[in-house]
Protein backbone atom coordinates (compact mmCIF):
# COMPACT_ATOMS: atom_id res chain seq x y z
CA UNK A 1 0.00 0.00 0.00
CA UNK A 2 1.22 3.60 -1.13
CA UNK A 3 -0.39 5.09 2.09
CA UNK A 4 -0.27 9.05 1.81
CA UNK A 5 2.23 10.00 -1.36
CA UNK A 6 3.60 13.57 -1.30
CA UNK A 7 4.96 15.12 -4.40
CA UNK A 8 7.80 16.40 -5.01
CA UNK A 9 10.08 15.38 -2.48
CA UNK A 10 12.66 18.45 -2.71
CA UNK A 11 12.09 21.55 -4.74
CA UNK A 12 14.05 25.01 -5.00
CA UNK A 13 12.08 28.29 -5.56
CA UNK A 14 13.19 31.99 -4.92
CA UNK A 15 11.24 34.73 -3.40
CA UNK A 16 8.56 35.54 -5.06
CA UNK A 17 7.60 32.65 -6.70
CA UNK A 18 4.86 30.23 -6.35
CA UNK A 19 3.95 26.48 -6.29
CA UNK A 20 1.77 23.73 -5.00
CA UNK A 21 2.73 20.90 -3.06
CA UNK A 22 0.15 17.57 -3.91
CA UNK A 23 -0.77 15.01 -1.39
CA UNK A 24 -3.21 12.21 -2.04
CA UNK A 25 -3.72 9.49 0.50
CA UNK A 26 -5.32 5.83 -0.74
CA UNK A 27 -6.52 4.90 2.89
CA UNK A 28 -10.23 6.45 2.41
CA UNK A 29 -9.71 8.35 5.33
CA UNK A 30 -11.95 11.29 5.71
CA UNK A 31 -9.43 14.03 7.45
CA UNK A 32 -6.40 15.38 5.69
CA UNK A 33 -4.07 17.85 7.30
CA UNK A 34 -0.50 19.10 6.32
CA UNK A 35 2.16 20.23 8.77
CA UNK A 36 5.21 22.35 8.51
CA UNK A 37 8.58 21.52 10.65
CA UNK A 38 11.15 22.86 11.54
CA UNK A 39 14.28 22.43 13.37
CA UNK A 40 13.23 22.49 17.15
CA UNK A 41 10.11 23.79 16.95
CA UNK A 42 8.71 19.91 16.32
CA UNK A 43 5.20 19.81 14.10
CA UNK A 44 3.39 22.87 13.27
CA UNK A 45 -0.48 22.67 11.79
CA UNK A 46 -0.75 24.61 8.92
CA UNK A 47 -4.42 23.82 7.66
CA UNK A 48 -6.84 20.76 7.99
CA UNK A 49 -9.33 18.87 6.32
CA UNK A 50 -11.87 17.22 8.62
CA UNK A 51 -13.67 16.29 5.56
CA UNK A 52 -14.43 16.60 1.53
CA UNK A 53 -15.70 20.00 1.28
CA UNK A 54 -14.15 21.55 4.13
CA UNK A 55 -11.06 23.04 5.31
CA UNK A 56 -9.85 24.84 8.34
CA UNK A 57 -7.00 27.25 9.38
CA UNK A 58 -4.27 25.98 11.59
CA UNK A 59 -1.39 27.17 14.02
CA UNK A 60 0.64 28.41 11.02
CA UNK A 61 -2.03 29.25 8.15
CA UNK A 62 -0.17 32.73 7.24
CA UNK A 63 1.09 32.65 3.22
CA UNK A 64 -0.72 29.41 2.69
CA UNK A 65 -3.79 28.08 1.01
CA UNK A 66 -5.24 24.65 0.33
CA UNK A 67 -7.70 22.91 -1.79
CA UNK A 68 -9.17 19.55 -1.12
CA UNK A 69 -9.69 18.75 -4.73
CA UNK A 70 -11.65 14.79 -3.42
CA UNK A 71 -11.74 12.59 -1.08
CA UNK A 72 -8.42 11.17 -1.82
CA UNK A 73 -6.43 14.72 -2.71
CA UNK A 74 -5.31 17.82 -0.51
CA UNK A 75 -2.98 20.48 -2.06
CA UNK A 76 -0.92 22.74 -0.01
CA UNK A 77 -0.27 26.36 -2.23
CA UNK A 78 2.65 28.85 -1.96
CA UNK A 79 1.57 32.13 -3.53
CA UNK A 80 4.36 34.45 -3.29
CA UNK A 81 7.30 32.18 -1.82
CA UNK A 82 8.97 33.75 1.26
CA UNK A 83 12.88 32.63 2.45
CA UNK A 84 10.42 31.96 5.96
CA UNK A 85 8.89 29.12 4.26
CA UNK A 86 12.05 27.05 3.95
CA UNK A 87 10.96 24.12 5.96
CA UNK A 88 10.07 20.39 5.49
CA UNK A 89 6.43 19.66 4.62
CA UNK A 90 4.32 17.03 6.17
CA UNK A 91 0.43 15.77 5.07
CA UNK A 92 -0.93 12.88 6.96
CA UNK A 93 -4.43 12.16 6.75
CA UNK A 94 -6.49 10.08 9.54
CA UNK A 95 -10.03 8.74 10.10
CA UNK A 96 -12.44 11.58 11.04
CA UNK A 97 -12.83 12.44 14.68
CA UNK A 98 -16.22 10.68 15.20
CA UNK A 99 -16.20 6.98 16.85
CA UNK A 100 -13.69 5.38 16.84
CA UNK A 101 -12.42 7.67 14.71
CA UNK A 102 -10.58 9.56 17.24
CA UNK A 103 -8.67 6.23 18.27
CA UNK A 104 -6.84 5.84 15.32
CA UNK A 105 -3.41 7.52 14.24
CA UNK A 106 -2.79 9.88 11.44
CA UNK A 107 -0.54 8.15 8.53
CA UNK A 108 2.59 10.67 7.41
CA UNK A 109 3.99 10.93 3.95
CA UNK A 110 7.57 11.35 3.37
CA UNK A 111 7.58 15.01 3.29
CA UNK A 112 8.47 17.64 1.10
CA UNK A 113 11.66 19.83 1.46
CA UNK A 114 11.35 23.22 0.49
CA UNK A 115 14.09 25.73 0.29
CA UNK A 116 12.90 29.29 -0.59
CA UNK A 117 16.14 31.49 -1.44
CA UNK B 1 -6.62 23.69 25.20
CA UNK B 2 -5.37 19.99 24.83
CA UNK B 3 -1.00 19.60 24.85
CA UNK B 4 1.52 17.41 25.33
CA UNK B 5 4.61 17.97 26.79
CA UNK B 6 7.93 15.81 26.39
CA UNK B 7 10.96 16.04 28.01
CA UNK B 8 13.96 18.03 26.37
CA UNK B 9 16.09 16.66 24.32
CA UNK B 10 18.61 15.30 22.82
CA UNK B 11 19.28 12.31 24.75
CA UNK B 12 22.54 10.62 24.05
CA UNK B 13 23.06 6.86 25.33
CA UNK B 14 25.55 3.75 25.35
CA UNK B 15 24.19 0.81 23.11
CA UNK B 16 22.35 -1.30 25.83
CA UNK B 17 21.14 1.22 27.97
CA UNK B 18 17.80 1.75 29.28
CA UNK B 19 15.95 4.27 27.77
CA UNK B 20 12.79 6.65 29.11
CA UNK B 21 11.28 9.63 27.53
CA UNK B 22 8.95 11.13 29.80
CA UNK B 23 5.63 12.81 28.14
CA UNK B 24 3.02 14.18 29.81
CA UNK B 25 -0.80 15.97 28.49
CA UNK B 26 -3.46 18.53 29.07
CA UNK B 27 -6.74 16.93 27.58
CA UNK B 28 -10.22 18.45 28.01
CA UNK B 29 -11.42 15.20 27.10
CA UNK B 30 -10.37 11.72 27.15
CA UNK B 31 -7.21 11.19 24.85
CA UNK B 32 -5.85 8.32 22.98
CA UNK B 33 -1.87 8.64 23.21
CA UNK B 34 0.56 7.89 20.63
CA UNK B 35 4.15 7.83 20.15
CA UNK B 36 5.17 8.22 16.47
CA UNK B 37 9.46 7.91 15.24
CA UNK B 38 11.30 9.90 12.66
CA UNK B 39 13.94 8.50 11.42
CA UNK B 40 16.47 11.09 9.59
CA UNK B 41 15.16 12.39 6.16
CA UNK B 42 11.83 10.14 6.81
CA UNK B 43 7.91 11.02 7.73
CA UNK B 44 6.78 10.69 11.38
CA UNK B 45 5.98 6.81 11.54
CA UNK B 46 3.80 5.40 14.62
CA UNK B 47 5.56 3.23 17.19
CA UNK B 48 2.60 2.60 19.53
CA UNK B 49 -0.62 3.97 21.10
CA UNK B 50 -2.82 3.70 23.93
CA UNK B 51 -6.94 4.27 23.85
CA UNK B 52 -7.70 3.86 27.26
CA UNK B 53 -6.11 4.02 30.92
CA UNK B 54 -3.98 1.36 32.29
CA UNK B 55 -3.49 -0.05 28.64
CA UNK B 56 -0.05 -0.62 27.10
CA UNK B 57 1.17 -0.04 23.58
CA UNK B 58 4.29 -1.90 23.08
CA UNK B 59 6.26 -2.38 19.52
CA UNK B 60 9.52 -3.46 18.54
CA UNK B 61 10.95 -3.64 22.02
CA UNK B 62 9.15 -0.09 23.45
CA UNK B 63 6.69 0.18 25.62
CA UNK B 64 4.36 2.99 27.28
CA UNK B 65 1.61 2.51 29.67
CA UNK B 66 -1.22 4.97 29.38
CA UNK B 67 -1.76 6.42 33.32
CA UNK B 68 -4.80 8.77 33.79
CA UNK B 69 -3.86 9.70 37.30
CA UNK B 70 -0.73 11.24 36.25
CA UNK B 71 -2.14 11.95 32.38
CA UNK B 72 1.32 10.50 31.76
CA UNK B 73 2.38 7.88 28.53
CA UNK B 74 6.30 7.66 28.89
CA UNK B 75 7.83 5.91 26.23
CA UNK B 76 10.44 2.99 27.37
CA UNK B 77 12.84 0.42 26.13
CA UNK B 78 14.98 -1.87 27.93
CA UNK B 79 17.90 -2.17 25.64
CA UNK B 80 18.80 0.41 22.92
CA UNK B 81 20.22 -0.22 19.64
CA UNK B 82 22.10 2.29 17.25
CA UNK B 83 19.25 1.79 15.32
CA UNK B 84 17.11 3.46 17.54
CA UNK B 85 18.48 6.71 16.93
CA UNK B 86 15.78 8.97 15.65
CA UNK B 87 13.68 11.78 16.64
CA UNK B 88 10.51 10.29 18.93
CA UNK B 89 7.33 12.49 19.43
CA UNK B 90 4.29 12.04 21.94
CA UNK B 91 0.91 12.95 20.28
CA UNK B 92 -2.93 12.72 21.48
CA UNK B 93 -6.09 12.97 19.75
CA UNK B 94 -9.37 13.46 21.63
CA UNK B 95 -12.47 13.68 20.38
CA UNK B 96 -13.73 16.87 20.59
CA UNK B 97 -10.98 18.06 17.77
CA UNK B 98 -10.23 17.41 14.42
CA UNK B 99 -6.78 17.63 14.85
CA UNK B 100 -3.46 15.41 16.37
CA UNK B 101 -1.88 17.66 19.07
CA UNK B 102 2.03 16.55 19.34
CA UNK B 103 4.95 17.02 21.65
CA UNK B 104 7.84 18.71 20.52
CA UNK B 105 10.03 15.74 19.93
CA UNK B 106 13.00 14.55 21.56
CA UNK B 107 16.09 13.54 19.44
CA UNK B 108 17.35 10.08 20.69
CA UNK B 109 20.98 9.30 19.73
CA UNK B 110 22.51 6.11 20.62
CA UNK B 111 26.45 5.27 20.62
CA UNK B 112 28.40 2.02 19.69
Amino acid sequence: NAGVTQTPKFQVLKTGQSMTLQCAQDMNHNSMYWYRQDPGMGLRLIYYSASEGTTDKGEVPNGYNVSRLNKREFSLRLESAAPSQTSVYFCASSEARRDPGWRQPQHFGDGTRLSIL
Amino acid sequence: GDSVTQMEGPVTLSEEAFLTINCTYTATGYPSLFWYVQYPGEGLQLLLKATKADDKGSNKGFEATYRKETTSFHLEKGSVQVSDSAVYFCALRTYNNNDMRFGAGTRLTVKP
